[in-house]
């Protein structure tokens, strides 16, 4: 059964500090890819998706994610976090079929201290 | 655009009561996922409806839930009876077709406690 895989479950950093969130999923054929933001008391919102073509994708907010299909990851890197990216972030699979709905990792919980 | 609208917003029972949540999509959006996230867990996909057809119901524990999406518009996930380990979050979302499933849009969620 396809999979993702979230490395840390509990990130906490400083105010500017470079943060990268690891994910790695499995399944061996297309996917797209996705990360998912979840603020305190707020709807799960889209960051960044991945279908195809530059596998270096920027989302809102400065996020970015870079897909390695060699290493099935999807890690999400952001230069310099500030003290409202406090939020659990998702990192979600889809496989590239129609029909098929999303398969979520466990989830990262960051924590940013002014 | 109005957001998927879900109601209640929180919910406590006891276990063996039954309770049930309603999901409202964004308009035209033909395809409805219900999600149940554990704390702690990322959301998985309890059933998914294109119109009012299901698609995969594969992971909903059918001895006690049910869903329906009588007329391919609202839909209703009921839990009966509710067992400890149904406390979660469950989410509703919508796409506007089941080839955009990579453009779900998520609503606040029901939080449910059973005690």
């Amino acid at each position: 059964a396809q999979s993702v895989s979230q490395h840390n479950h509990h990130v906490i950093l400083s105010e500017a500090a470079s943060l990268e969130l690891g994910c790695n999923y499995s399944y061996g054929g297309t996917v797209n890819l996705f990360w998912y933001v979840q603020y305190p008391g707020q709807h799960l919102q889209l960051l960044l998706k991945y279908f195809s073509g530059d596998p270096l994708v920027k989302g809102i907010k400065g996020f970015e994610a870079e897909f390695i299909k060699s290493k099935f990851s999807f890690n999400l890197r952001k230069p310099s976090v500030q003290w409202s990216d406090t939020a659990e972030y998702f990192c979600a699979v889809n496989i590239n079929q129609a029909g098929t709905a999303l398969i979520f990792g466990k989830g990262t919980t960051l924590s940013v201290s002014s | 655009e109005a957001g998927v609208a879900q109601s209640p917003r929180y919910k406590i029972i006891e276990k063996r009561q039954s309770v049930a949540f309603w999901c409202n999509p964004i308009s035209g959006h033909a395809t409805l996922y219900w999600y149940q996230q554990i704390l702690g867990q990322g959301p998985k996909l309890l059933i998914q409806f294109q119109n009012n057809g299901v698609v995969d119901d594969s992971q909903l524990p059918k001895d006690r839930f049910s869903a329906e999406r009588l007329k391919g518009v609202d839909s209703t996930l009921k839990i009966q009876p509710a067992k400890l380990e149904d406390s979660a979050v469950y989410l509703c979302a919508s796409s506007l077709a089941m080839d955009r499933a990579y453009e779900q849009y998520f609503g606040p969620g029901t939080r449910l406690t059973v005690t």
